[in-house]
C-alpha cells in the first residue's frame, strides 16, 4: 500500500500549549483526513479536506491540505487533556480506499 | 444499530487454531472495511465490502485470512491456523456507500492476542 510518513511519532506537552503535527506522502492524494483514536476506541474522524490548499477547522483543530497534494498539517491549539490520544492521517486516491499514516501519540500534562 | 460493533472485544488464542472475529456495521451503511492495527502502527487495509460487488482483497496478508459479508449487513473475519504475528487489533468501519467512504465509522475493535 501507499506510505503516509507522519510526523513527530509522539509529543508530550504542556496543558494550554498549541500543537502541530503532520503528514507527508510521495503519492498525491484527492482526499485528506484526520482522525484520532481514544484508547480502546475505533479512530474518529476530525476534519476533512478536498482541495488543495484548503484550509479548515474544527473548535480548536485546524488542518491543511498542502498545495502539492502530497501532505497535510494539523495543529491543535490551546490544548487540554482530553486532547490525549492518537492522531492518524489518511489518505484518499481512489474511490474506496484509505491509507493511514502511523499515527502522533500526544500526551498532555496537566 | 448506533454504531459500528464489534465482537468479541477480545480474543486470546493458541498458535494455529482459527479465530472469527464479526462485525455489525450502522444499519443502512452499503460499504464495509476490515483495517489491522499493530502495537505502534497505523490502520493496515484488509479488505473491502461495497454492496453486491465482489470485495477488494488486495490488502489480505496471506491466504489464511478471509472474510465475507451476508446479506449485505454483518461481516466475518476468519483467520486461519493463527501465528503470533497475527495478534494486532482488528478494527472493523463502515460507510453510508463508496461516495462517502472517506466518512467512516470505525467500531472499537477486537484485540486479538495469539499465544
Amino acid at each position: 500500500g501507499q506510505q503516509l510518513n507522519q510526523s513527530p511519532q509522539s509529543m508530550f506537552i504542556q496543558e494550554g500549549e498549541d500543537v502541530s503535527m503532520n503528514c507527508t506522502s510521495s503519492s498525491i492524494f484527492n482526499t485528506w483526513l484526520w482522525y484520532k483514536q481514544d484508547p480502546g476506541e475505533g479512530p474518529v474522524l476530525l476534519i476533512a479536506l478536498y482541495k488543495a490548499g484548503e484550509l479548515t477547522s474544527n473548535g480548536r483543530l485546524t488542518a491543511q491540505f498542502g498545495i502539492t497534494r502530497k501532505d497535510s498539517f494539523l495543529n491543535i491549539s490551546a490544548s487540554i487533556p482530553s486532547d490525549v490520544g492518537i492522531y492518524f492521517c489518511a489518505g484518499q486516491t481512489g474511490a474506496n480506499n484509505l491509507f493511514f499514516g502511523t499515527g502522533t501519540r500526544l500526551t498532555v500534562i496537566p | 444499530g448506533a454504531g459500528v460493533s464489534q465482537s468479541p472485544s477480545n480474543k486470546v488464542t493458541e498458535k494455529g487454531k482459527d479465530v472469527e472475529l464479526r462485525c455489525d456495521p450502522i444499519s443502512g451503511h452499503t460499504a464495509l472495511y476490515w483495517y489491522r492495527q499493530s502495537l505502534g502502527q497505523g490502520l493496515e487495509f484488509l479488505i473491502y465490502f461495497q454492496g453486491n460487488s465482489a470485495p477488494d482483497k488486495s490488502g489480505l496478508p496471506s491466504d489464511r485470512f478471509s472474510a465475507e459479508r451476508t446479506g449485505g449487513s454483518v461481516s466475518t473475519l476468519t483467520i486461519q491456523r493463527t501465528q503470533q504475528e497475527d495478534s494486532a487489533v482488528y478494527l472493523c468501519a463502515s460507510s453510508l456507500d463508496i461516495t462517502t467512504n472517506e466518512k467512516l465509522f470505525f467500531g472499537s475493535g477486537t484485540q486479538l492476542s495469539v499465544l
